[in-house]
């Protein structure tokens, strides 16, 4: 099993949908979690940590299943801008190197 | 807002050769990376670097890599003889502590092709 998989998709979806991406992690001893988004030759940006209790930021929601060992994101309301590739990120059990999934492909159509 | 500033953008080389590649982490940051993205693949870690000494490495990073900090703002990876498959995108990130509290700051990347 992958340290990090992630569906590459693409998501193809219209302006304002709800998409949501899940992200699996092999590690129970992960402790730290993150959603980067990369733009294509881009660097990744960090777009949220995601916290046990779950935490929004405006139109994004992430949430962590530590017994199912998976976080997933949720965007709202998806603007043509969100398209991106959105990473996950796992740091390392018993290490705080952060290590990244593929990512999934999502794209915004009018 | 503080960054992380790489440079060249992009480096040609031929097999064999030796390339540096520099960053500027931010400069309140204690730790810091290099990663690799080959073209169409996943972000993969190299190394960090923490005080003065690497703290993790990877299997990629092998006896031709090494990193150094030669002053207090300069942050470099050399790779003593390129190959071809060390073509990819290079990035270095930072960050002021580890865990979920701190998460990595990345620079643009240097595009490193080998010919």
């Amino acid at each position: 099993r992958k340290e990090v998989e992630q569906d590459p998709g693409p998501f193809n979806v219209p302006e304002g949908a709800t998409v949501a991406f899940n992200c699996t992690y092999s590690n129970s001893a992960s402790q730290s979690f993150f959603w980067y988004r990369q733009d294509c030759r881009k660097e990744p940006k960090l777009l949220m940590s995601v916290y046990s209790s779950g935490n929004e930021d405006g139109r994004f929601t992430a949430q962590l299943n530590r017994a199912s060992q998976y976080i997933s994101l949720l965007i709202r309301d998806s603007k043509l801008s969100d398209s991106a590739t959105y990473l996950c990120v796992v740091n390392k059990g018993g290490s705080y190197i952060p290590t990244f999934g593929r990512g999934t492909s999502l794209i915004v159509h009018p | 807002e503080p960054e992380v500033t790489q440079t060249p953008s992009h480096q040609v080389t031929q097999m064999g050769q030796e390339v540096i590649l520099r960053c500027v982490p931010i400069s309140n940051h204690l730790y810091f990376y290099w990663y690799r993205q080959i073209l169409g693949q996943k972000v993969e870690f190299l190394v960090s670097f923490y005080n003065n000494e690497i703290s993790e490495k990877s299997e990629i990073f092998d006896d031709q890599f090494s990193v150094e900090r030669p002053d207090g703002s300069n942050f470099t990876l050399k790779i003593r003889s390129t190959k071809l498959e060390d073509s990819a995108m290079y990035f270095c990130a930072s960050s002021i502590q580890t865990g979920n509290n701190s998460p990595l700051h990345f620079g643009n990347g240097t595009r490193l092709t080998v010919t």
